[in-house]
């Protein structure tokens, strides 16, 4: 079945960067575009980018284009998302989820990365 | 950006009973090939959000048909039929008709 793990929780110093992967399964990687999205803490959801793992065309959101940076290692079926200048305004859960392009939703989710940006 | 705007609901709903929670987006969702670009999802405590419908009325695969969408272009209704238990958590509509993705507030349904 699809699933989408993500790398563990990380606690990191302001000013400092972080890198996540998102490792998917149970389907073919280049098939589907691979979401970000951050969730503040009781907050909602907001859309960071996406990338397509084929191509390694990426989209992203305006207000996240200087501090997210997002790739895919195809041999490995992951992407990764790396987070820089952090403060804690980053302090929230990412989270990967799968994108169907034509129907443009998002219809696997990973289980989110807990980053705490702490001195 | 397309502003989305979700309802609150009167907390807690009835098992058994019904429950619509409403979204209005700042800008029609509706593309040139007819179809609404209106997202829910559904989060539970504690979990990832879950793809409830797209298309504004299509239900994901997997989603029970006590889930309902409808709406115009600016206006959206998620419609619970019969609530249960599991379905407590978290609501949220997602605009995909254009870039940059904005998501609603969310709505909390708690049952009683």
């Amino acid at each position: 079945q699809v699933k989408l793990l993500q790398s563990g929780a990380a606690l990191v110093k302001p000013g400092d960067s972080v890198k996540m992967s998102c490792k998917a399964s149970g389907y073919t990687f280049t098939d589907y575009i691979i979401h970000w999205v951050k969730q503040s803490h009781g907050k909602s959801l907001e859309w960071i980018g996406y990338i397509n793992p084929y191509s390694g065309g990426t989209n992203y959101n305006e207000k996240f284009k200087s501090k997210a940076t997002l790739t895919v290692d195809k041999s490995s079926s992951t992407a990764y998302m790396e987070f820089s200048r952090l403060t804690s305004e980053d302090s929230a859960i990412y989270y990967c989820a799968r994108g169907v392009l034509r129907i443009i939703a998002f219809d696997y989710w990973g289980q989110g990365v807990m980053v705490t940006v702490s001195s | 950006d397309i502003v989305m705007t979700q309802g609150v609901l009167p907390n807690p709903v009835p098992s058994g009973e019904s429950a619509s929670i409403t979204c209005r987006s700042s800008k029609s969702l509706v593309y040139k090939d007819g179809k609404t670009y209106l997202n829910w999802f559904l989060q539970r405590p504690g979990q990832s959000p879950q793809l409830l419908t797209y298309w504004m009325s299509t239900r994901a695969s997997g989603v029970s048909d006590r889930f309902s969408g409808s709406g115009s272009g600016t206006y959206f209704t998620l419609k619970i039929s019969r609530v249960r238990a599991e379905d407590a958590g978290v609501y949220y509509c997602q605009q995909v008709r254009e870039y940059p993705l904005t998501f609603g507030s969310g709505t909390k349904l708690e049952i009683k």
